[in-house]
């Protein structure tokens, strides 16, 4: 009953230095997702990727770049982090639209601050 | 226009009334609907999914009015363990990926 697994939990970063959040499923889902969720915020969805090898910007995607090479796996890098990035960062992943379950289901999030 | 609309509240209600929080969407090609509830700090997790008909789990009611672009949730007999915020999730755009609002925060006080 893995569903969506997020590493790490916790990070702390300093300005100008990159990481990978991974983020993987495996519930053989099409889609998958992520966001960032400021303190007393939404969620900003920042990347997305509708398959193996397809992915698309979301509202908030300056500052980090993902790849989708298998259908399990979906990291997002951060490149020349700032304190801008503080944030929780999470991961889903859904079914195709159209069927009848096209939920998404979510990661536990990482907590990511950059000083 | 952001694609999907809430109020973000808080609403603040004693535990046994009733609440209704309402969303917006902006494409009308949306396909599915959905309300999620996420606790302080945890991951956002389904309530339910809406239904064009209507549908109901227990105390919680969900509405889709696709004419008005408008969705609904209401709960009744409030308790405590239902202060959250609640988020309205719509499956459209392009590659019908889910777009969330930004959430209606819920407060029961005794």
């Amino acid at each position: 009953n893995a569903g969506v697994t997020q590493t790490p939990k916790f990070r702390i970063l300093k300005i100008g230095q990159s990481m990978t959040l991974q983020c993987t499923q495996d519930m053989n889902h099409n889609y998958m997702y992520w966001y960032r969720q400021d303190p007393g915020m939404g969620l900003k969805l920042i990347y997305y990727s509708v398959g193996a090898g397809i992915t698309d910007k979301g509202e908030v995607p300056n500052g980090y770049n993902v790849s989708r090479s298998t259908t399990e796996d979906f990291p997002l890098r951060l490149e020349l982090a700032a304190p801008s990035q503080t944030s929780v960062y999470f991961c889903a992943s859904s079914p195709n639209p159209g069927g009848e379950a096209t939920e998404a289901f979510f990661g536990q999030g990482t907590r990511l601050t950059v000083v | 226009r952001k694609e999907v609309e809430q109020d973000p509240g808080p609403f603040n209600v004693p535990e046994g009334a009733t609440v209704a929080f309402n969303c917006t969407y902006s494409n009308s090609a949306s396909q599915s609907f959905f309300w999620y509830r996420q606790d302080c700090r945890k991951e956002p997790k389904l309530l339910m999914s809406v239904y064009s008909s209507g549908n109901e789990d227990g105390r919680f009611t969900a509405q889709l009015n696709r004419a008005s672009q408008y969705i609904s949730l209401l709960i009744r007999d409030s308790k405590l363990s239902d202060s959250a915020t609640y988020l309205c999730v719509v499956r459209g755009g392009g590659y019908n990926k889910l777009i969330f609002g930004a959430g209606t925060r819920l407060a029961v006080h005794p």
